[in-house]
Order: structure tokens, then C-alpha cells, then sequence
């Protein structure tokens, strides 16, 4: 079965700081993978997928993460955090075969961003 | 854009006793019902997955008899925690899929289940 990593639980940033949030993932074969946020309150959404090509991919907000294969990684990214970004992000991976059925999920990052 | 409800949002049930947790689509047809649990401090967890007029499929490790999923439109999905221990106690969350393989999948906002 697939597992997922999420470091550093808790981030606290001021507004216009960039945002890192890593993921590591272990599966032994082709995954799908993803970021959820949840904003206070409110039901998971989906910020971006990666299912196949351009391995930096592209979400809402401003949000983009990369898929590093080698390294088992898909670090989500965004250059200057708003305090509307406050929230917590979930990372998660479903074996290919599956698509987006079969998440296994991170603990979660809460991010909080300080005006 | 869609929206999925859960209800309750929050329980209290005694020791033996039963809960019964709804998950609805209220905009689009479900034909595939997700039901997490998630405890504290520790990522969610899938327990099943629900087809419309089928029988859930459950992960390893995750009691079918006491947890039933009952999935009878395509619209309603429902969790019942039969015999609730305070080792239930957890966030349960469910999530529903339209028609297409990789539709997106839309989640409720969580139940949070407390036995005493």
C-alpha cells in the first residue's frame, strides 16, 4: 500500500513569503498524485493534480508543485503567501491504475500566515 | 460547483449504542461514495468505497460488520457505526464522485463522532 509523508506540521509565515510544503511518497509503481487545502471551516477542494506529463504542474491560487520521481516527491510551492492561504494542505497519492480512487493522504501541513 | 453534505456535523453517542452518518450530493449524481476516518494528529484513513447499488468495498483492516455502508441512490451514502466503542471516537469524512473515472471527487465537511 501506498504512504505519504508531510513534514513540518505546523508553518507560520508573513504575507509575501514563499511557501514550501514537502511531500514524500512510498509506492512501488505509478502513482497519481495531489494537494488538497482545507481553509478554516470549510470541506477539502482540490488545489492540483498530476496524472502524467510536464511534472511541474500548475493549481489555483498561485499554488504550482513538482513531481521529482527520482525522489519520491511532489513539494507544493508558492512564491508569495497571502493571509487568505491560511489553511491546511494535504498531500495524497492513489496507485495510477486507480486514478483518484485510493487516496492515501498525508498528515497535513497547517499553514498560518501572519498579515 | 457541487456540493456534498454530511450530517451530523458533530455526535455524542453512549457505549453499545448505534450512529448513523448521512453523506449527500445535492447538485450531481454520485455513482461512487469515498468514507474516511481520520484521528487526531494522524492523516485520514480510507475505510471504503461505495458504488451506487452495489456492496462497499472495504480496506484491510476495517470491519465491514460494524462499520455499514449503505449506498442506495445516487445521491445518498450512509455510515452506520454499529455498537460504537469510545475507540471509534474519530472524524469521519466522506467524499462522492460523479460519473467518468477521474471526475473530481467532492468532499463533505467531516462528523465528528465522540462515544462515551
Amino acid at each position: 500500500a501506498q504512504s505519504v509523508s508531510q513534514h513540518n506540521h505546523h508553518v507560520i509565515l508573513s504575507e509575501a513569503a514563499s511557501l514550501e510544503l514537502g511531500c514524500n511518497y512510498s509506492y512501488g509503481g505509478t502513482v497519481n498524485l495531489f494537494w488538497y487545502v482545507q481553509y478554516p471551516g470549510q470541506h477539502l477542494q482540490l488545489l492540483l493534480k498530476y496524472f502524467s506529463g510536464d511534472p511541474l504542474v500548475k493549481g489555483i491560487k498561485g499554488f504550482e508543485a513538482e513531481f521529482i520521481k527520482s525522489k519520491f516527491s511532489f513539494n507544493l510551492r508558492k512564491p508569495s503567501v497571502q493571509w487568505s492561504d491560511t489553511a491546511e494542505y494535504f498531500c495524497a497519492v492513489s496507485p495510477e491504475r486507480y486514478g483518484n480512487n485510493r487516496l492515501a493522504f498525508g498528515k497535513g501541513n497547517q499553514v498560518v500566515v501572519i498579515p | 460547483g457541487a456540493v456534498v453534505s454530511q450530517h451530523p456535523s458533530w455526535v455524542i453517542c453512549k457505549s453499545g449504542t448505534s450512529v448513523k452518518i448521512e453523506c449527500r450530493s445535492l447538485d450531481f449524481q454520485a455513482t461512487t461514495m469515498f468514507w474516511y476516518r481520520q484521528f487526531p494528529k494522524q492523516s485520514l484513513m480510507l475505510m471504503a468505497t461505495s458504488n451506487e447499488g452495489s456492496k462497499a468495498t472495504y480496506e484491510q483492516g476495517v470491519e465491514k460488520d460494524k462499520f455499514l455502508i449503505n449506498h442506495a441512490s445516487l445521491t445518498l451514502s450512509t455510515l452506520t457505526v454499529t455498537s460504537a466503542h469510545p475507540e471509534d471516537s474519530s472524524f469521519y469524512i466522506c467524499s462522492a464522485r460523479g460519473t467518468g473515472y477521474n471526475s473530481p471527487l467532492h468532499f463533505g465537511n467531516g462528523t465528528r463522532l465522540t462515544v462515551t
